[in-house]
């Protein structure tokens, strides 16, 4: 039972144009979101987040939008560039400090960014 | 300087083996985590400490142990090693153990039984 999932393994785009990473999850006892992005070799490390009192949150070339109602998020990066090339990981948690920093995470999108 | 390092970062063993993971964390945070992302790629959380104490425990097998000998340190014992325990095991850490906290991790550990 994968509570989140991030549907496309896999994404390509040029250079300049706009990604779109898109997860969706199940268990409305999430209340807060995040994003990771993850270079080979490498452990993940955290892009930005969004708290479910919010629909947006950006921050430079990253906006992630959530919609509650359709259980959603979405990551744009605007411009994309190639050293944005990486797997991308969405993870949610539930209950703030009861949640003992539980996060589920989907299986990743590899984003690929051409020049 | 390396905020969160694994070691070893291969492991390479036969069905039936003891081995142990070793994870350090220099940022002085005060919780620590094992995920296990599987063949298809999900990361799952097993285990979490906070100031030394298990917090977090998933459905894992008893034959995973984790010990914290102190908050820098959490290290990942597993017995009798099976095919499906092979995977990458990350480990990461946060100050506080709420959520929102932002969580650093390791390059990763890949497992390989054979």
């Amino acid at each position: 039972d994968q509570q989140v999932k991030q549907n496309s393994p896999s994404l390509s785009v040029q250079e300049g144009r706009i990604s779109i990473l898109n997860c969706d999850y199940t268990n409305s006892m999430f209340d807060y979101f995040l994003w990771y992005k993850k270079y080979p070799a490498e452990g993940p490390t955290f892009l930005i987040s969004i708290s479910s009192i919010k629909d947006k949150n950006e921050d430079g070339r990253f906006t992630v939008f959530l919609n509650k109602s359709a259980k959603h998020l979405s990551l744009h990066i605007v411009p994309s560039q190639p050293g944005d090339s990486a797997v991308y990981f969405c993870a949610a948690s539930a209950g703030g400090g009861t949640s003992y920093g539980k996060l589920t995470f989907g299986q990743g999108t590899i984003l690929t960014v051409h020049p | 300087d390396t905020a969160v390092s694994q070691t070893p970062k291969y492991l390479v063993t036969q069905m039936g083996n003891d081995k142990s993971i070793k994870c350090e964390q220099n940022l002085g945070h005060d919780t620590m985590y094992w995920y296990k992302q599987d063949s298809k790629k999900f990361l799952k959380i097993m285990f979490s400490y906070n100031n030394k104490e298990l917090i977090i425990n998933e459905t894992v097998p008893n034959r995973f142990s984790p010990k914290s000998p102190d908050k820098a340190h959490l290290n990942l014992h597993i017995n009798s090693l099976e095919l499906g325990d092979s995977a990458v095991y990350f480990c990461a850490s946060s100050q506080g153990s709420s959520g929102r906290n932002e969580q650093f991790f390791g390059p990763g550990t890949r497992l390989t039984v054979l």
